[in-house]
């Protein structure tokens, strides 16, 4: 059975102060790994997509990257604006979609 | 990317009623998807919405309480049918332009609340 646990749940830093997130997985046949960010009262919005080992993919101050057993979203500098709850979801062979609770993210000016 | 509506965006309804939620995309897709998301879990999977057939449900999910139409490639409907307090929640639509193993986009979801 497919599986992602992501850790920490909640992440307060400070502006400027950056961090990590992980997300760690199993999967049979790993055809995908997502990443969204979601905001309160929100539909999840999607960031990344990670298909292979030793992938890495950035959009701003995010950077994703993957390993045959995690991932990390790396935050560099964070802003408030970055504040969110940001969920790793892993897609594996002919299964659906199977998302982790989340990791949510306060940043503090 | 896609533009995905939903509607209502919010509803408070009576235990035992129906409430039937619309998904409305911006241009033709292949897959479209409705999950549940309920406070402090992850979301979890209901069901594919199939155009012309019948959809596909996950384990635990059943058609008689969450009957779902699909009858064009934009448009999809999903009803919490004989509501209790255990189905207040959010209900997502996604879309997918490619298979099922294509990256999902989201709705802004439907806060449901049963009372």
């Amino acid at each position: 059975e497919d599986q992602v646990t992501q850790s920490p749940e909640a992440l307060r830093l400070q502006e400027g102060e950056s961090s990590s997130l992980n997300c760690s997985y199993t999967v049979s046949g790993l055809r995908g790994l997502f990443w969204y960010r979601q905001d309160p009262g929100k539909g999840p919005e999607f960031l990344f997509t990670l298909y292979s080992a030793g992938e890495e993919k950035e959009k701003e101050r995010l950077k994703a990257t993957l390993t045959k057993k995690e991932s990390f979203l790396h935050i560099t500098a964070p802003k408030p604006e970055d504040s969110a709850t940001y969920l790793c979801a892993v897609q594996g062979g002919n299964t659906p979609l199977v998302f982790g609770k989340g990791t949510r993210l306060s940043v503090i000016a | 990317s896609a533009v995905i509506s939903q509607k209502p965006s919010r509803d408070i309804c009576q235990r035992g009623t129906s409430l039937t939620i619309q998904c409305q995309v911006d241009s033709q897709v292949t897959m479209m998807f409705w999950y549940r998301q309920q406070p402090g879990q992850s979301l979890t999977l209901i069901a594919t919405a199939n155009q012309g057939s019948e959809a596909t449900y996950e384990s635990g999910f059943v058609i008689d309480k969450f009957p779902i139409s699909r009858p064009n490639l934009t448009f999809s409907t999903l009803t919490v049918s004989n509501m209790s307090p255990e189905d207040s929640s959010i209900y997502l639509c996604s879309v997918a332009r490619g298979g099922a193993q294509e990256t999902q986009y989201f709705g802004p979801g439907t806060r449901l609340l049963v009372l």
